[in-house]
């Protein structure tokens, strides 16, 4: 069964960097894989930041950036701010219209 | 402005079947460019897919879920479906409809607001 990671939780400064990851428990993060990712405050529905690897979404500040690192997805916050606190999902597109979500980052900014 | 509406009962007992009800507002319903599907979130959890329904009534189901759910459409209400059978506490959720682009973007891009289903007796 596949199985899309995440960090459980990340502390980071006001202003400060952080990068969240997305890998899976066997095999490499590629972006055959379409990797997404998402905002989710509380009670709203997750809103897609980067899309297709490093893709913006329309509105998505532009601290908000997609990558691949190594063997992972990667979405690195910089300069975050207070109301980057929040939880966040990758995706991962696993073909024949599958997508498995990851099971979330919870960020803290202090 | 795309609006997705979430509609049925909120309390189901187990060993029942859920069923939900995803509204939608705009004529990209019935488009060849989307798929429509279902997406759950246990309370205090994570997010997991549930299946897509295309215009046509194709379908695809998570292969976790895939023996007890059933995901339908009816272009002539702007509607699709989703049936879970046999649910447990473990089906307690947080249950969303989202839209999902065909081409290379392959992001859930507009979502429900939710509906949140207990199973208990």
């Amino acid at each position: 069964q596949t199985v899309v990671t995440q960090e459980p939780s990340f502390s980071v400064s006001p202003g400060g960097t952080v990068t969240l990851t997305c890998g899976l428990t066997s095999g490499s993060v590629s972006p055959s894989y379409y990797p997404t990712w998402y905002q989710q405050t509380p009670g709203q529905p997750p809103r897609t930041l980067i899309y297709n690897t490093n893709t913006r979404s329309s509105g998505v500040p532009d601290r908000f950036s997609g990558s691949i690192l190594g063997n992972k997805a990667a979405l690195t916050i910089t300069g975050a701010q207070a109301d980057d606190e929040c939880d966040y999902f990758c995706v991962l597109y696993m073909g024949s219209d599958i997508s498995i979500f990851g099971g979330g980052t919870k960020v803290t900014v202090l | 402005q795309l609006q997705l509406q979430e509609s049925g009962p909120g309390l189901v007992n187990p060993s029942e079947t859920l069923s939900l009800t995803c509204t939608v507002s705009d004529g990209s319903f019935t488009t060849s460019f989307y798929y429509w599907a279902w997406i759950r979130q246990s309370p205090g959890k994570g997010l997991e897919w549930i299946g897509s329904v295309y215009y046509s009534g194709s379908t695809s189901y998570n292969p976790s879920l895939s023996s007890r759910v059933t995901i339908s459409i009816d272009t002539s209400k702007n509607q699709f479906s989703l049936k879970l059978s046999s649910v447990t506490a473990a089906d307690t959720a947080l249950y969303y409809c989202a839209r999902r682009a065909t081409g290379a973007r392959k992001d859930f891009d507009y979502w429900g607001q939710g509906t949140l289903v207990t199973v208990s007796s």
